[in-house]
């Protein structure tokens, strides 16, 4: 199994743009598609991108995933920041039998 | 709509037993697998189980592989997560999540419940 490593915590300001990284340990990061959750306290997680860099409908196109073969990794990217973007978000993968989670990074919009 | 609704969380001591179940609407539960993701209180995201949508295969986390069983009744629209051999590294909160897509798993939720919270103590 492989882990994937996010930084603890990102912040910005308002209006801003903002990028989490999602490292895969080993195995190639493109050999599988990535996808990103968001969860706000107290809430269910929800799903901002999905297959690395498909955006579900309803969410806004300030949001946007990219894959880094050079450094094994995923990241999100949050443009034109806005203080409703605060919450955590975690990126998530899959091998042939197993689900695996990033350990979320908490991001905070000054 | 997509609902996906957990019961059966609760206060269980270290050893014992508790049966979570996930009751979905909103769509053709047959044609879905589902998963249970948990969180511990403060922590992260943890993937727990996966069942295919006719119950052909299931995929266990190995913190919870030998005690836990995940099930489906497709005439009732219910997963079921069996828990046994509770130990306090289990207290979480346990989501379920729709597979996105048909029959073949994708391995990415678009749908969650809101969740149910397990406490293993004594």
């Amino acid at each position: 199994n492989f882990m994937l490593t996010q930084p603890h915590s990102v912040s910005g300001s308002p209006g801003k743009t903002v990028t989490i990284s999602c490292t895969r340990s080993s195995g190639s990061i493109a050999s599988n598609y990535v996808h990103w959750y968001q969860q706000r306290p107290d809430s269910a997680p929800t799903i901002v991108i999905y297959e690395s860099q498909q955006r579900p409908s309803g969410v806004p196109d300030r949001f946007s995933g990219s894959i880094d073969s050079s450094s094994n990794s995923a990241s999100l990217t949050i443009s034109g920041l806005k203080t409703e973007d605060e919450a955590d978000y975690y990126c998530q993968s899959y091998d042939i039998s197993n689900g695996v989670f990033g350990g979320g990074t908490k991001l905070t919009v000054l | 709509q997509v609902q996906l609704v957990e019961s059966g969380g609760g206060v269980v001591q270290p050893g014992g037993s508790l049966r979570l179940s996930c009751a979905a609407s909103g769509f053709t539960f047959s044609d879905y697998g589902v998963h249970w993701v948990r969180q511990a209180p403060g922590r992260g995201l943890e993937w727990v189980a996966f069942i295919w949508y006719d119950g052909s295969n299931k995929y266990y986390a190995d913190p919870v592989k030998g005690r836990f069983t995940i099930s489906r009744d497709n005439s009732k629209n219910t997963i079921y997560l069996q828990m046994n051999s509770l130990r306090a590294e289990d207290t979480a909160v346990y989501y379920c999540a729709r597979d996105s897509s048909i029959q073949l798993p994708v391995w990415y939720f678009h749908y969650w419940g809101r969740g149910t919270l397990v406490t293993v103590s004594s």
